[in-house]
């Protein structure tokens, strides 16, 4: 299975400021007969379900706000958030659905305010 | 609205059983993919099981094969999930989770809409 790493495991951010996540999987995740990264990025706010933010490493969902950006390709991606807000105090978590069904997801990275 | 709601957790004894349910509305569920995703407590998530649109073909994670069925009737509304033999490390909570891969044919394995779970615990 495609292990899924990020770091850090937690982050303090002031309001106002950037905050960045990386992932990283074991192996390539980058499929080049169509150009893309099979790479999501899920919200996890206390109690509640995952909420999809980006999929395709890049392609943020309807109703995201744009303060939410994916990047990387192959093995690396981020996601930053570029003007933390307190809403956005949750547990963030990466999905490789590049090999199926043996689909991963990272370990979690928990945001909060510093 | 999309809405997915999970029933049928509660506290099991190992090597016991339980049917989860994940009934929907604002979509038509004979229409998507669908997955079960875990997530132990304290824990990250695990990606269980999924059945295609007309439950033709069924995929399930190592750690439940054997164990778990993933099901639905069309001609009904819920998705199910049996749980037999079940073991301490079944602990977790339950989402029924859609498929973004909408209605064509194909799963994309990532998920835009998820239930709020219903909670498991396998323990004597």
């Amino acid at each position: 299975d495609i292990v899924m790493t990020q770091s850090p495991d937690s982050l303090a951010v002031s309001l106002g400021e950037r905050a960045t996540i990386n992932c990283r999987s074991s192996q390539s995740i980058f499929y080049s007969s169509n150009n893309e990264n099979y790479l999501a990025w899920y919200q996890q706010k206390p109690g509640q379900p995952p909420k999809l933010l980006i999929s395709w490493a890049s392609t943020r969902e309807s109703g995201v706000p744009d303060r939410f950006s994916g990047s990387g390709s192959g093995t690396d991606f981020t996601l930053t958030i570029s003007s933390l807000q307190a809403d956005d105090v949750a547990v963030y978590y990466c999905q490789q659905y590049y090999t199926t069904p043996s689909i991963t997801f990272g370990q979690g990275t928990r945001l909060e305010i510093k | 609205e999309v809405q997915l709601v999970e029933s049928g957790g509660g506290l099991v004894q190992p090597g016991g059983s339980l049917r989860l349910s994940c009934a929907v509305s604002g979509f038509t569920l004979s229409s998507y993919w669908m997955s079960w995703v875990r997530q132990a407590p304290g824990k990250g998530l695990e990606w269980v099981a999924n059945i295609r649109q007309d439950g033709s073909e069924k995929y399930y994670a190592d750690s439940v094969k054997g164990r778990f069925t993933i099901s639905r009737d069309n001609a009904k509304d819920p998705l199910y999930l049996q749980m037999n033999n079940l073991r301490a490390e079944d602990t977790a909570v339950y989402y029924c989770a859609r498929d973004r891969g909408g209605t064509s044919g194909w799963s994309l394995y990532f998920f835009d809409y998820w239930g709020q779970g219903t909670p498991v615990t396998v323990s004597s």
